[in-house]
Formats: C-alpha cells, sequence, structure tokens
C-alpha cells in the first residue's frame, strides 16, 4: 500500500482555469504538508496542517486553498492558474513536528500552457 | 533566504568509490537533520537522519556526519552504486517547527 498517495500524476491546464491536487496518507499521520518543487529541484514548503488545523502558509498566493477534511487528507485546490505555477508538487505527512521524519508522496507534475 | 545548502550541484563517481556530499546550515536552532534522496519521476525518498546531539550515525552503506561548531552536515556513501545516481537533498527541523527545510541538491551521477 502506498504512504502518501496524490492524485493526478500529471495535470496539464491552461491559464486561468482551476485545479486541485488530492492527497492521502494511511500512516496515521497528523500533521500533512505541500510542498512546491521548481524547476531547478528547489523543494520550498507550501502549507502544514496539524490535526486539520493550518499550522503555515509560507506567503504563497491566496489563489492556493488547502483543505483538509480529516487528518489523513489534505488538498490543494489552485484558481486562475499562472504560468509560473507550473511546477512538482509533494504531498507530505509526519507525526506532529516531524522529529521521526517526513514521509513524501511521488508528486503531481503541473504543467500550465 | 533558506537555512540550508548544499556545497556543490553534482557530483561524478566512479562505480565502487566511496561518495561524499556536503550541506551546511544557517540556523542554530536546527535539532533533526535528515538526508533524502529523489530519483527522477519520483518523491523525496528517506536516507539517514541525525539529531543535534549526535555527531555520526551510520545506515547501510552510508553514514551522516554532523559538526554542529561549523554547521556542517555531510553523507558518506560506500562502495557506490549504479543505483545511487540520483538527487539528494539535505533538510532540517528546527525545534517547534512544523516544517522541513531543504538545500538546493546535489546531482550525483554513478560511471560505470
Amino acid at each position: 500500500d502506498t504512504a502518501v498517495s496524490q492524485t493526478p500524476k500529471y495535470l496539464v491546464t491552461q491559464m486561468g482555469n482551476d485545479k486541485s491536487i488530492k492527497c492521502e496518507q494511511n500512516l496515521g499521520h497528523d500533521t500533512m504538508y505541500w510542498y512546491k518543487q521548481d524547476s531547478k529541484k528547489f523543494l520550498k514548503i507550501m502549507f502544514s496542517y496539524n490535526n486539520k488545523e493550518l499550522i503555515i502558509n509560507e506567503t504563497v498566493p491566496n489563489r492556493f486553498s488547502p483543505k483538509s477534511p480529516d487528518k489523513a487528507h489534505l488538498n490543494l485546490h489552485i484558481n486562475s492558474l499562472e504560468l509560473g505555477d507550473s511546477a512538482v508538487y509533494f504531498c507530505a505527512s509526519s507525526q506532529d513536528r516531524g522529529a521521526y521524519g517526513y514521509t513524501f508522496g511521488s508528486g503531481t507534475r503541473l504543467t500550465v500552457v | 533566504g533558506e537555512s540550508v545548502g548544499l556545497h556543490l550541484p553534482t557530483l561524478s563517481v566512479q562505480e565502487g568509490d566511496n561518495s561524499i556530499i556536503n550541506c551546511a546550515y544557517s540556523n542554530s536552532a536546527s535539532d533533526y537533520f535528515i538526508w533524502y534522496k529523489q530519483e527522477s519521476g519520483k518523491g523525496p525518498q528517506f536516507i539517514i537522519d541525525i539529531r543535534s546531539n549526535m555527531d555520526k550515525r551510520q545506515g547501510q552503506r552510508v553514514t551522516v556526519l554532523l559538526n554542529k561548531t561549523v554547521k556542517h552536515l555531510s553523507l558518506q556513501i560506500a562502495a557506490t552504486q549504479p543505483g545511487d545516481s540520483a538527487v539528494y537533498f539535505c533538510a532540517e527541523n528546527g525545534i517547534g517547527d512544523y516544517k522541513l527545510s531543504f538545500g538546493a541538491g546535489t546531482t550525483v551521477t554513478v560511471r560505470a
């Protein structure tokens, strides 16, 4: 079983569209994250949620709206997509603050055309 | 700016040789460090971690060294294999943080 699963794996869409990426973890973790990896492979935190509550919003445009319906799910909705949103988005999870490690999903490659 | 960085963006290694990947961090409050491996088309995969109260930790073919005095972290891979070709990231987590901060990544290429 995949510990952290994201869907879709690939997403190609036009500028101005709205899209969502879903994430689920079956590790029983209480903290989930979204990271963005740019074309230079740099990984940057976007959001973290602990027990469904937003803990970190790392100066992400408000076109990005995460939603955590329960501890096992953290979805990412993006409005009015822009070319600069093209990247690979990774979901991750950890127990509490991650003192015992973080587990990452396999990523969603978003291409905005 | 980011608190974690790597000294070299690429490393080419002969198969069978040992690899050393370096990382510098600037946050004195960092208390937990992790090395990740990312293969093409995949997410970061945990390799080994170390806490700030340790200076060395060994795993299977990998060793992490932590020098808190100079804020330096390294990953040593013994007898590098073709399957070790990937991008390697160091990451740190400070006390109370709900995030992992990543360095820029080193691309390791293993030559046959």
